[in-house]
């Protein structure tokens, strides 16, 4: 199947510091990715649509000028939160929907953020 | 809106017993997909299957079946003779024609030796 990659695995910050994650797609083109955050326990609750060449739509609830998304490449998405603070210390994962295989999406294996 | 619930928040059982795991979904839409992932310890998600709301046929993969009822909007998901390798946190997953996933709460199964 397809291939998804995150980087960074795991990263842990300070708080008020700005932390970037990327997404790649490694051997398809996605025009949309999407992102997921997921809490200790709990299910994961989709943040935002990532579409190439254009802005994100962010869900009900989620902080667009704080869960900045740039999607400047058919194989690149990235995922900056802005001024971190504790209580986004979460789980994210990305994942991105491969044109060719419409119905499927293949996910990342996730970045553990962890805001001190 | 759609929903996807997953009754049953852990399930454990002794290694080769049977486990069922029961998903019930909420939708309008007469064209949806369902899915069901397994998140190990490590946490990246492993997808098991995808079925499309107009195939309602029964699938096995292995050590792993599912059960697919549109007329009580279930798609549950049963593993025989389980092993301790079973052991995960298994979604369920709702998707529309927006391709967005809404995932259920999970249910988390420990099979123990």
């Amino acid at each position: 199947g397809a291939v998804v990659s995150q980087h960074p695995s795991r990263v842990i910050c300070k708080s008020g510091t700005s932390v970037k994650i990327e997404c790649r797609s490694l051997d398809f083109q996605a025009t949309t990715m999407f992102w997921y955050r997921q809490f200790p326990k709990q299910s994961l609750m989709l943040m935002a649509t990532s579409n190439e060449g254009s802005k994100a739509t962010y869900e009900q609830g989620v902080e667009k000028d704080k869960f900045l998304i740039n999607h400047a490449s058919l194989t690149l998405s990235t995922l900056t939160v802005t001024s971190a603070h504790p209580e986004d210390s979460s789980f994210y994962i990305c994942s991105a929907r491969d044109p060719r295989l419409l119905e499927t999406q293949y996910f990342g294996p996730g970045t553990r953020l962890l805001v001190l | 809106a759609q929903k996807v619930t997953q009754a049953q928040t852990e399930i454990s059982v002794v290694e080769k017993e049977d486990v069922t795991l029961d998903c019930v979904y909420e939708t309008r839409d007469t064209t949806y997909y369902l899915f069901w992932y397994k998140q190990p310890p490590s946490g990246e998600l492993v997808f098991l299957i995808r079925r499309n709301s107009f195939d309602e046929q029964n699938e096995i993969s292995g050590r792993y079946s599912w059960n697919f009822q549109k007329s009580t909007s279930s798609f549950n998901f049963t593993i025989t003779a389980s092993q301790v390798v079973d052991s995960a946190v298994y979604f369920c997953a709702l998707q529309l024609n927006d391709y967005k996933l809404s995932f259920g709460a999970g249910t988390t199964v420990t099979v123990r030796a």
